[in-house]
C-alpha cells in the first residue's frame, strides 16, 4: 500500500525556471492538497482540491497552480520560480469525513538559486 | 479567516517527565486534528477531535478539546526518546475536511 507518493524528493531550480511536482495517492481519497513548510512556520496550504476538476485557493496560492484531471493524481506547478519558493512541499489526501486524518506524502525539498 | 496558535514553541523535557502542548483557535473548532513530524520526515496523524470536551489517547499521548472547542491540549505522559519530534495542530476551516490549515508547531525535544 504505498499512500502518497511525491516526486522528485529533492530539486533544484534557477530562478525563472518552471516544474511541476507530482503528486499520487492510491486509496481512492476525494480530498486533496498541497502545502508548504517553511522554518518556523508551520505547514501553509497552497492549493487544495475536493474533487477531480475541482480546485481552490488555499492561504498562499500565489506563484503556483494545479488541475485534478483524475482522483489519483495532483500536480503543483510552478509557473517562474523564484527564491521564495525555496521549501519542502508536502502534498496529501483524506477521505471527505477526515476521522483518519490526511496521509501525507514525504515531501519535496525544493532550492530555488 | 481562522488563526491557530500553539504553544509553547518548543520545549525540552527531561526523560520521564510529562509534558503539554497547547494550541488555541480565533474560532470555533469543527475538527481539530493533531499530528507529529520526526525532523525531516512527513506527518503522522495522531488522532483527531470533534466534539465539545472530547478525549482521546493513544498510548502516551493524549488530547483533549475543551467545551467551547476553542482549545485542544496534547499532553504526553512519561516522555520517551520516541517523542522527540515536531507536533502540529491542524483544523477543519468549515464543516467538513476540506480545507487543513495548521499551527506553526511544537518542537520536542526529550533529554536523556
Amino acid at each position: 500500500n504505498a499512500g502518497v507518493t511525491q516526486t522528485p524528493k529533492f530539486q533544484v531550480l534557477k530562478t525563472g525556471q518552471s516544474m511541476t511536482l507530482q503528486c499520487a495517492q492510491d486509496m481512492n481519497h476525494e480530498y486533496m492538497s498541497w502545502y508548504r513548510q517553511d522554518p518556523g512556520m508551520g505547514l501553509r496550504l497552497i492549493h487544495y482540491s475536493v474533487g477531480a476538476g475541482i480546485t481552490d485557493q488555499g492561504e498562499v496560492p500565489n506563484g503556483y497552480n494545479v488541475s485534478r484531471s483524475t482522483t489519483e493524481d495532483f500536480p503543483l506547478r510552478l509557473l517562474s520560480a523564484a527564491p521564495s519558493q525555496t521549501s519542502v512541499y508536502f502534498c496529501a489526501s483524506s477521505d471527505p469525513q477526515g476521522y483518519y486524518g490526511y496521509t501525507f506524502g514525504s515531501g519535496t525539498r525544493l532550492t530555488v538559486v | 479567516s481562522q488563526e491557530l496558535e500553539q504553544s509553547p514553541q518548543s520545549l525540552i523535557v527531561q526523560e520521564g517527565k510529562n509534558l503539554t502542548i497547547n494550541c488555541t483557535s480565533s474560532k470555533t473548532l469543527y475538527g481539530l486534528y493533531w499530528y507529529k513530524q520526526k525532523y525531516g520526515e512527513g506527518l503522522i496523524f495522531l488522532m483527531m477531535l470533534q466534539k465539545g470536551g472530547e478525549e482521546k489517547s493513544h498510548e502516551k499521548i493524549t488530547a483533549k478539546l475543551d467545551e467551547k472547542k476553542q482549545q485542544s491540549s496534547l499532553h504526553i505522559t512519561a516522555s520517551q526518546p520516541s517523542h522527540a519530534g515536531i507536533y502540529l495542530c491542524g483544523a477543519d476551516q468549515g464543516s467538513s475536511a476540506s480545507k487543513i490549515i495548521f499551527g506553526s508547531g511544537t518542537r520536542l525535544s526529550i533529554r536523556p
